[in-house]
């Protein structure tokens, strides 16, 4: 069965003090790998795609790497704007969520 | 504006009385689907729809019921809900299935 798993389930950090957030998969045959930021009460909104081991993507303080098992969100100098769940999702022509991970930036 | 909206955005209903939850998108999105958001169990899919007039199962779809007879629309029906169907719901579109989705603001239902 196709599993995606994220950890930790909850990151807490000082505003400036970088992190990573892990996605592992297990899928047959991956398509593309998506991950996703969700504020609270409402819809999760599009961050990054990744199709192939080593692609890598960035957008402002976030960069998100992809290998054949996992994938890593990586948070640089965080902002407490950048408090959110972040949402791992794997298409291998069925999509699947992992549970996500909680990030909180304090000031 | 590019988005897409659902109504109601909250629902308390009882055991039993049918109900429908709206999906309307503006971007000409062939792809459409419902999501369930559950505390530990992060979003499964319910019901999807590939283009107008095809829908299929998703992960979860008991006691859901789905149609696609527009391209913009796709509404969730509960056609006997029960309390265990209490969750928070999201409707997303897409160009493709494997395109990014987008996803509405959400629907929280509460069945007692």
């Amino acid at each position: 069965e196709d599993q995606v798993t994220q950890s930790p389930e909850a990151l807490r950090l000082q505003e400036g003090e970088s992190s990573s957030l892990n996605c592992s998969y297990t899928v047959s045959g991956l398509r593309g790998l998506f991950w996703y930021r969700q504020d609270p009460g409402k819809g999760p909104e599009f961050l990054f795609t990744l199709y192939s081991a080593g692609e890598e993507k960035e957008k402002e303080r976030l960069k998100a790497t992809l290998t054949k098992k996992e994938s890593f969100l990586h948070i640089t100098a965080p902002k407490p704007e950048d408090s959110a769940t972040y949402l791992c999702a794997v298409d291998d022509y069925k999509l699947s969520f992992g549970a996500g991970t909680t990030v909180t930036v304090r000031a | 504006e590019a988005q897409v909206t659902q109504n109601p955005r909250y629902l308390i209903t009882v055991t039993g009385k049918k109900l429908t939850v709206t999906c309307s998108q503006n971007m000409n999105h062939e792809y459409m689907s419902w999501y369930r958001q559950d505390p530990g169990l992060g979003l499964r899919q319910i019901y999807y729809s590939m283009n107008v007039e095809v829908t299929d199962k998703g992960d979860v779809p008991e006691g859901y019921k789905v149609s696609r007879k527009e391209k913009r629309n796709f509404p969730l029906i509960l056609e006997s809900p029960s309390p265990n169907q209490t969750s928070l719901y999201f409707c997303a579109s897409s160009q493709t299935s494997y395109n990014e989705q987008f996803f509405g603001p959400g629907t929280r239902l509460t069945v007692l």
